[in-house]
């Protein structure tokens, strides 16, 4: 069981825009500016998106956007594209004894 | 163009030891802290450990999992970061990503990922 929680799957049309959720607690997501948001295409190597919460790396679409409100942290994808079908997944700072915690993933599904 | 090599998976017995390599270009290693993931078939990503730059005292963090076991180190004369695995356990069986961190502690972020290598520990 993974640390912090994400919904197995979620699915949008494109040109809609979808939301991804991740679930913590005051130990990890909503105790730390340390979220991050990975995107991973079946067979590849996860790519980053977003990290401390809301910033983009250079390159990353603007179509893609983090937020946070409390123990949850969310990824909101704009202007759904058939690329953008991946599995996500976010991590989190953990004061736990280990640093880093991810969600399970999530599977988006552009229909 | 930023780029990390894998190398060093392969097929390894309960109890054995086994060594990644992770050859970096494209960027000045020494300047980064460098962090390694893996990935268990059909399962999700697990941060296994980090090893931060010289300018930063070139400490390492491990997850709990591996604490004890795995150590990762840098010649950054040679561009090359280790992880080395000792007594290793089934569970272990996974790929293993080398990245470049974003800052200097390990849940900042992993801006850059090799393609990974797997490790398989059966006997």
């Amino acid at each position: 069981q993974s640390a912090l929680t994400q919904p197995a799957s979620v699915s949008g049309s494109p040109g809609q825009s979808i939301t991804i959720s991740c679930t913590g607690t005051s130990s990890d997501v909503g105790g730390y500016n340390y979220v991050s948001w990975y995107q991973q295409h079946p067979g590849k190597a996860p790519k980053l998106m977003i990290y401390e919460v809301s910033n983009r790396p250079s390159g990353v679409s603007n179509r893609f956007s983090g937020s946070k409100s409390g123990n949850t942290a969310s990824l909101t994808i704009s202007g759904l594209q058939a690329e953008d079908e991946a599995d996500y997944y976010c991590s989190s700072y953990t004061s736990s004894s280990t640093d880093v915690v991810f969600g399970g993933g999530t599977k988006l599904t552009v229909l | 163009e930023v780029q990390l090599v894998e190398s060093g998976g392969g097929l390894v017995q309960p109890g054995r030891s086994l060594r990644l390599s992770c050859t970096a270009s494209g960027f000045t290693f020494g300047d980064y802290a460098m962090s390694w993931f893996r990935q268990a078939p059909g399962k999700g990503l697990e941060w296994v450990g980090f090893i931060r730059s010289k300018a930063y005292g070139g400490t390492t963090e491990y997850a709990a999992s591996v604490k004890g076991r795995f150590t990762i180190s840098r010649d950054d004369s040679k561009s090359i970061a280790y992880l080395q695995m000792n007594s290793l356990k089934t569970e272990d069986t996974a790929v293993y990503y080398c990245t470049r961190a974003i800052g200097v502690v390990p849940a900042a972020g992993a801006d850059y990922w090799g393609q990974g290598t797997l490790v398989t520990v059966s006997s």
